[in-house]
């Protein structure tokens, strides 16, 4: 079945070390987004891809990191200079620009004890 | 600069009622606009979307939407809700495509059902 794939479920992480979180799809699609979500505040895009080897700031950039290596893979890195990092993270994609629906993956929420 | 307004945090209706979420949309051109529901701890699942024709657009789970320009709404409804309806729902707004189409979220409304 195609679909997008977060991993981890659940990810704990001391206060100042970096986190990967893995974003995988096979849906074929381009465009692939990082949002995070706290109570209260929606969805607030961190990065986004439009195509391989390509990426933007979304408008809560600071403190996280990105790379677009596949067309599949979109993993995000928070690093130890953001801030507040607890928080469930949601990754998703688009298809081709005939579309604008975006199509969520189920979630990591990040725990920084 | 595109936003989106849910006015209504949290709304509790009795199973089998009439259901309506309010969302209002600021866009400069024709707005692309999209409702998605989210259960808790997991991720969010496009319930309809509208693009341009007719103004009132189906989607799953029993679930319409009517666009209104003169408005700048965009309202979801349901007329018998059942309690698995029980959820958070979204209203995003987006660019058309071929643009960077990113979409914005309003903060949600949390639905509670009672039976």
């Amino acid at each position: 079945d195609g679909g997008i794939t977060q991993s981890p479920k659940y990810l704990f992480r001391k206060e100042g070390q970096n986190v990967t979180l893995s974003c995988e799809q096979n849906l074929n699609h381009d465009a692939m987004y990082w949002y995070r979500q706290d109570p209260g505040q929606g969805l607030r895009l961190i990065y986004y891809s439009q195509i391989v080897n390509d990426f933007q700031k979304g408008d809560i950039a600071e403190g996280y990191s990105v790379s677009r290596e596949k067309k599949e893979s979109f993993p995000l890195t928070v690093t130890s200079a953001q801030k507040n990092p607890t928080a469930f993270y949601l990754c998703a994609s688009r298809g081709g620009i005939s579309y604008n629906e975006q199509f969520f993956g189920p979630g990591t929420r990040l725990t920084v004890l | 600069a595109q936003s989106v307004t849910q006015p209504d945090i949290h709304i509790t209706v009795s199973e089998g009622a009439s259901l309506e979420l309010r969302c209002n949309y600021s866009y400069g051109a024709t707005p692309y606009l999209f409702w998605y529901v989210q259960s808790p701890g997991q991720g969010l699942q496009l319930l309809l979307k509208y693009f341009s024709g007719d103004t009132l657009v189906q989607g799953i789970k029993g679930f319409e939407a009517e666009f209104k320009r003169s408005q700048s709404s965009f309202n979801l409804r349901k007329p018998s809700v059942h309690w698995s309806d029980a959820a958070e729902y979204f209203c995003a707004v987006g660019a058309p495509p071929g643009t960077a189409s990113k979409l914005t979220f309003g903060t949600g409304t949390r639905l509670q059902v009672t039976l």
